[in-house]
């Protein structure tokens, strides 16, 4: 079956490590994203990635490093920098059709906690 | 910047009934997407629909119909016969045309939490 997963699903970091959190979709899209997700909010990006080799920095990418080295992976680190990264971290995945409407697919999520 | 808004932290309905659930937005870009996503307690996110700002006609999926008032800037979600599966987070979202070439940004409101009664 196509689709995204994510793991571990859940994760438990004790402070000042780095974690990495894995996504892998076999949908072929092209771009993918990574977003957080805080109790009783919305999703705000951390990075995304429009093609392999390439990534941008979203909203909040302070304290996270990505890469894409194949066109199906985009791995999350959470680097000891990031002042407070408990949190539900989705990946997402789209075609890369510049200037098109594409639909964002989620993955099941990764939930962090800082012990 | 583009800017989500949902008033409704809370809903609760009783099974088979019909809701609406409120989205309004801000953008000064004529061309953008609205998407609805529905986040069970599982936490994955599940797109539901998408309206386009040029789309002549509502979006419709099964049970699932965007209410698109373009002058009033509102993408409001209706669901038809609700059933107690609907009982989930559901999140609107709008697509960020300038940031990103290509890759679609999506900002995304606060969520409305809908419960179904049986």
């Amino acid at each position: 079956d196509g689709g995204i997963t994510q793991s571990p699903k859940y994760l438990f970091r004790k402070e000042g490590q780095n974690v990495t959190l894995s996504c892998e979709q076999n949908l072929n899209h092209d771009a993918m994203y990574w977003y957080r997700q805080d109790p009783g909010q919305g999703l705000r990006l951390i990075y995304y990635s429009q093609i392999v080799n390439d990534f941008q920095k979203g909203d909040i990418a302070e304290g996270y490093s990505v890469s894409r080295e194949k066109k199906e992976s985009f791995p999350l680190t959470v680097t000891s920098a990031q002042k407070n990264p408990t949190a539900f971290y989705l990946c997402a995945s789209s075609i890369n059709v510049l200037g098109g409407g594409d639909t964002q697919y989620f993955g099941p999520g990764t939930r962090l906690t800082v012990l | 910047a583009q800017k989500i808004t949902q008033t409704q932290p809370g809903m609760f309905v009783q099974e088979k009934e019909a809701v609406t659930l409120d989205c309004t937005y801000d953008t000064s870009d004529p061309s953008y997407g609205l998407f609805w996503y529905k986040q069970p307690s599982s936490g994955e996110m599940i797109f539901l629909i998408y309206q386009g700002s040029y789309d002549q006609q509502n979006a419709t999926e099964g049970r699932y119909s965007l209410n698109f008032q373009k002058a009033r800037k509102s993408a409001n979600l209706v669901i038809s016969a609700s059933q107690l599966g609907d009982s989930a987070m559901y999140f609107c979202a709008m697509r960020d045309p300038f940031k990103i070439q290509g890759a679609q940004k999506l900002v995304f409101g606060q969520g409305t939490r809908l419960t179904i009664n049986p």
